[in-house]
């Protein structure tokens, strides 16, 4: 009963690098996202992913990249970190519409610091 | 633009009390879907809750209910009997029924269970 599952859990970077932070969930869920969180912010969507093939830009996209590589995993990726981007990411997902049959089923987060 | 607030940063209960957190929302749009999702310390996001906005009958799971005010736009979370397990910090979200598949956070409140 892994649900989803992210890696790394903690990361730490310098400015400028690239990282790629994966996802996978095994319940056969459509839609998949990827959520920052920051004190005092709540959870931002950055990106999300509707079905395998598709993706689309949340609330907060620049400086990120996505990959929907099959349907059991979404990446993100970070070409050129900053400073602004020190976050908690979370990657989500969902059967997908309609929601009330669909609640987010959430990974266990990935801590990112960028020094 | 739909917008999720939550007044309370922090807020604190003695074990076997009830508390009650607020959440209010704003939409232009008549059918929705309202969520608490509670995140322990281990950063895992889960779902305490969910309402439809259709739906005039208030949520209720275990010891968790809802008091939807669909007029006042509010969204309030009773916890009764509280447990030092409930400490988390809990988020309010809304989802609209178009096909955008956005969940929107307000930025949470911290509860503290005191025994």
């Amino acid at each position: 009963n892994a649900g989803v599952t992210q890696t790394p859990k903690f990361q730490v970077l310098k400015t400028g690098q690239s990282m790629t932070l994966q996802c996978a969930q095994d319940m056969n869920h459509n839609s998949m996202y990827w959520y920052r969180q920051d004190p005092g912010m709540g959870l931002r969507l950055i990106y999300y992913s509707a079905s395998e093939g598709t993706t689309d830009k949340g609330e907060v996209p620049n400086g990120y990249n996505v990959s929907r590589l099959n349907k059991r995993e979404f990446s993100l990726r970070l070409e050129s970190a900053a400073p602004s981007q020190t976050s908690v990411y979370f990657c989500a997902s969902s059967e997908g519409a309609p929601r009330r049959k669909s609640p987010l089923h959430f990974g266990n987060g990935t801590r990112l610091t960028v020094t | 633009a739909q917008t999720v607030t939550q007044s309370q940063p922090e807020m604190s209960v003695q074990e076997a009390e009830t508390v009650t957190l607020s959440c209010t929302y704003d939409t232009s749009e008549s059918d929705y879907y309202l969520f608490w999702y509670k995140q322990p310390p281990s950063r895992q996001m889960i779902l305490v809750i969910r309402q439809e906005a259709y739906k005039q009958q208030n949520a209720t799971e275990n010891r968790f209910s809802v008091n939807f005010q669909k007029a006042a736009k509010s969204f309030s979370l009773k916890i009764s009997d509280s447990q030092l397990g409930d400490a988390a910090m809990y988020f309010c979200a809304y989802s609209s029924l178009g096909d955008t598949d956005k969940l929107i956070f307000g930025t949470g409140t911290r509860l503290q269970v005191f025994p």
